[in-house]
Formats: C-alpha cells, structure tokens, sequence
C-alpha cells in the first residue's frame, strides 16, 4: 500500500505561530498533494508537488518531498483561526489513477 | 456543472433499507471518485470510474456496496441492506481523464448516511 500516514494526529497552536504537519508513505509515487477539510465535508484542494520537485510554495502554504525518506512536511505560516481544519496528504502512483490519503492532522488554531 | 453536487446532503435510514446516493461530477470530468469517511476518520476509497474502462471496485468493503456510472455522467453509490457501520459521510470526486496534466481531485461536499 502506498497509504500516506500523517502526523501528528492533531495540533493545537497560537494564531501567529508556525504549523508543521508530516506525511508519510510507503511506495515510489508521481505526486504527492495536500488537501483541507472544514467540518468534515468535502475535501479542498491546496497544493501539489512533483516526485521531482523538493519544495513548493503557495501563499502562506510550504510544501517540502523528500522521495529518499518517503516523507512530505507542510507548513502554514503566520496561521489564523481560520485555518481551524483537518489536512490530508494524498499520493498519487505512476501508472495508478487512484489516490491514497492518509488520516489526517486535525489542526486547531487558537484566537 | 460549475462543482461537484451530491445528493441527498443528509440521509437517516432503518437498518436494513437500501439507500443510493449520487454524485453529479464537473462536466468534462472523465475521472470519479468514492470515499467513506466515518467520524474522525480519513477516506476511505470505494471505488473509481475512468470513462468507460472497467471500473476499479477493489476498496467497496461488501457485495452490498455497488455503484454505476454512466459514460461521463451521473454515478449512483448503493447500500443494500444498511448497517450500522455504514454510518459516515461519503464523498464523491472527479478530475479531469488520466491523459490530462492535472490530477487534482475536487470534491462535492458529501452525503452524511446516518443507519439507526
């Protein structure tokens, strides 16, 4: 299985600090992508990387791959409440059109 | 459509009644997806629909679980026979066909199936 495993589990911050969420997986993959979900309803797509890519921004969002450890971080920046969410990471295999999400950090940004 | 629409929002049901649920991709989107989400949970994959290849079933959990898709529109989830731990929210996505260049998944905001 090529299921992405996130940690921590969950995250409680201060509004202002720094978030920093891992995800790990177990087999080669084409891309690996972050999503948001509020409320636990539909996912939102946030940010997608490259096996041949090692780092990613967008806006607040950075993205880092390792391939060699299997392992992706993002970090939210200068966080707000609004950023109150659980985060996925999904993997996507060359070849394969299904995409694997681990379970998730539930992110809670304190006022 | 502008997103993907699933109905109905909220389902309760008996245990033991049937419920189907659907899914109404973008247009265009040749790709779709199912995922369960029980309470506090990831996604689970169900199953996935490419244009008209054969369908990839190997996450539904029982003969129970079915699902249909015709060509490049509407899919229909059923659950025959529900139970319990069918109780979660389930989502549909789609993307655009495996020959494009984004494999970015959008989601529809889920059908919530509570089985007293």
């Amino acid at each position: 299985s090529q299921q992405g495993e996130e940690d921590p589990q969950a995250l409680s911050i201060q509004e202002g600090e720094n978030a920093t969420m891992n995800c790990s997986y177990k087999t080669s993959i084409n891309n690996l992508q972050w999503y948001r979900q509020n409320s636990g309803r539909g996912l939102v797509h946030l940010i997608l990387i490259r096996s041949n890519e090692r780092e990613k921004h967008s806006g607040r969002l950075r993205v880092t791959l390792d391939t060699s450890k299997k392992s992706s971080s993002l970090l939210i920046t200068a966080s707000r409440a609004a950023d109150t969410a659980s985060y996925f990471c999904a993997t996507g295999a060359f070849g394969g059109q299904n995409f694997v999400f681990g379970p998730g950090t539930r992110l809670s940004v304190l006022p | 459509g502008a997103g993907v629409s699933q109905s109905p929002s909220n389902k309760v049901t008996e245990k033991g009644k049937d419920v189907e649920l659907r899914c109404d991709p973008i247009s265009g989107h040749t790709a779709l997806y199912w995922y369960r989400q029980r309470l506090g949970q990831g996604l689970e994959f169900l199953i996935y629909f490419q244009g008209n290849s054969a369908p990839d079933k190997s996450g539904l959990p029982s003969d129970r679980f079915s699902a249909e898709r015709t060509g490049e529109s509407v899919s229909t989830l059923t659950i025959q026979r529900t139970q319990q731990e069918d109780s979660a929210v389930y989502l549909c996505a789609s993307r655009p066909g495996s020959n494009s260049g984004a494999n970015v998944l959008t989601f529809g905001a889920g059908s919530r199936l509570t089985v007293l």
